[in-house]
Formats: structure tokens, sequence, C-alpha cells
């Protein structure tokens, strides 16, 4: 059974038209993560929850936000996408243990800017 | 910060042989380098996990070492098979710090039947 479940799988949207990207996971873990894959490249990220606690990356751009509304939801927000924002979105878990971070990973969402 | 180096960039053999990835990564405090597969359409999966207190460590047909001193880390994998042809992910974190994983580029190992 899936832990960390993306919806939707594949989200066509329109140059500029805000479009929201929704996690999930039955793992109870403390940390979430959103990363952004391009083809053929490492994930990269973009931001993670730690329970409530928002970390975003230094090079993450205005135009990327998130919300967590719960331990289990989390959700990544993009205000006005880009051509450049078409990417796989991969959301991803942890228990938040120092030492062996161990993540689990979402199937992604594949985001196609029109 | 952390940088993590992988290569080959596209790796392929014959099924039956054996397959090795590297890695090198910057940062000294790392201790911690789990391998992730990714297989078409899915999420990367944990394989294999080594910690900065081991040298070696085998589950089956992967093995993973890691050098602490030339901060060089590989994988190790034996008896190829067609289902292990994926793209493959090495990563770098540490204890203090958060809980930020930095990856290398990734590996395209094709097995050919």
């Amino acid at each position: 059974d899936a832990m960390v479940i993306q919806n939707p799988r594949y989200q066509v949207t329109q140059f500029g038209k805000p479009v929201t990207l929704s996690c999930s996971q039955t793992l109870n873990h403390n940390v979430m993560y959103w990363y952004q894959q391009k083809s053929s490249q490492a994930p990269k990220l973009l931001f993670h929850y730690y329970d409530k606690d928002f970390n975003n990356e230094a090079d993450t751009p205005d135009n990327f936000q998130s919300r967590r509304p719960n331990t289990s939801f989390c959700f990544l927000d993009i205000r006005s996408p880009g051509l450049g924002d078409a990417a796989m979105y991969l959301c991803a878990t942890s228990r938040g243990e120092g030492g062996k971070n161990i993540q689990y990973f979402g199937a992604g969402t594949r985001l196609s800017v029109l | 910060g952390e940088n993590v180096e992988q290569h080959p960039s596209t790796l392929s053999v014959q099924e039956g042989d054996s397959a090795v990835i590297k890695c090198t990564y910057s940062d000294s405090a790392s201790n911690y380098f789990p391998w992730y597969k990714q297989e078409l359409g899915k999420g990367p999966q944990l394989i294999i996990d080594i910690r900065s207190n081991v040298g070696e460590k085998k589950d089956q047909r992967i093995a993973v070492t890691l050098n602490k001193t030339a901060k060089h880390f590989s994988l190790h994998i034996t008896e190829t098979q067609p289902e292990d042809s994926a793209v493959y992910f090495c990563a770098a974190s540490m204890a203090t710090g958060g809980f930020k994983t930095i990856f290398g580029a990734g590996t395209r190992l094709f097995v050919k039947a």
C-alpha cells in the first residue's frame, strides 16, 4: 500500500495560472519535503517542514509556496507557473531522526505548463 | 554547502555482469549515505544505506563501500538482472544541520538481457 500519496499524478496548467499539488502520508512522519526534479537531473529540495516549522531553501523562488495544515497533508502552491517550472514534483517524508534520515517518496506529480 | 558528484551518468552492462557506481562528497561532516533507485514513473526508493562508522555493507546482490578519508562511496550490484535497470541516486546527509539530503545527479543503468 502506498504510504506517501501524491495527487494528481499528472497536472497540466497554463502559463501564469496558479496550481496546487497535494501530498498525503500514512506514516505519521514529522518531516515532509518537496523536491523538484527535471529530466535526467537529481531531485532538488525546495523546502521542508519539521512538524509545523517551515524551512525554505535559499534558492527556492518566491513563486513556490507550501502549506502543511496537519501531520498527514502537505501542499505545494505555484503562484504563477512559468515554462521553466515544468517538472516532476516529488513529495517525501522522514521520521526526523538526525542520524539516519531515510526518506520515503511518493510517485510524483508531473507538471506541464502550456 | 555539501556537494555530491556521481559517475558515470549512464552505465550499460550485460545481464549477469557487475555494475559499479561511484560518488564523492565534499562535506566531511556528512555521516549518512543512502542510495535510491528510481524506476520509470515512480519516486525514488531506498535500496541500501551506510553510516560513516561503517566501511562496507551488503544486502544480497547489492553492497555499498565508504572511504571517509577520500570522501568516496560506491554502490556495487552483482549478477545484474534486467529489473535492475533504473536510475540510481547516491546521497549524503548529516546528523546536524536539519534534515537536508543532497543527491547526486543520478546514474541511468541499463541491463541488457
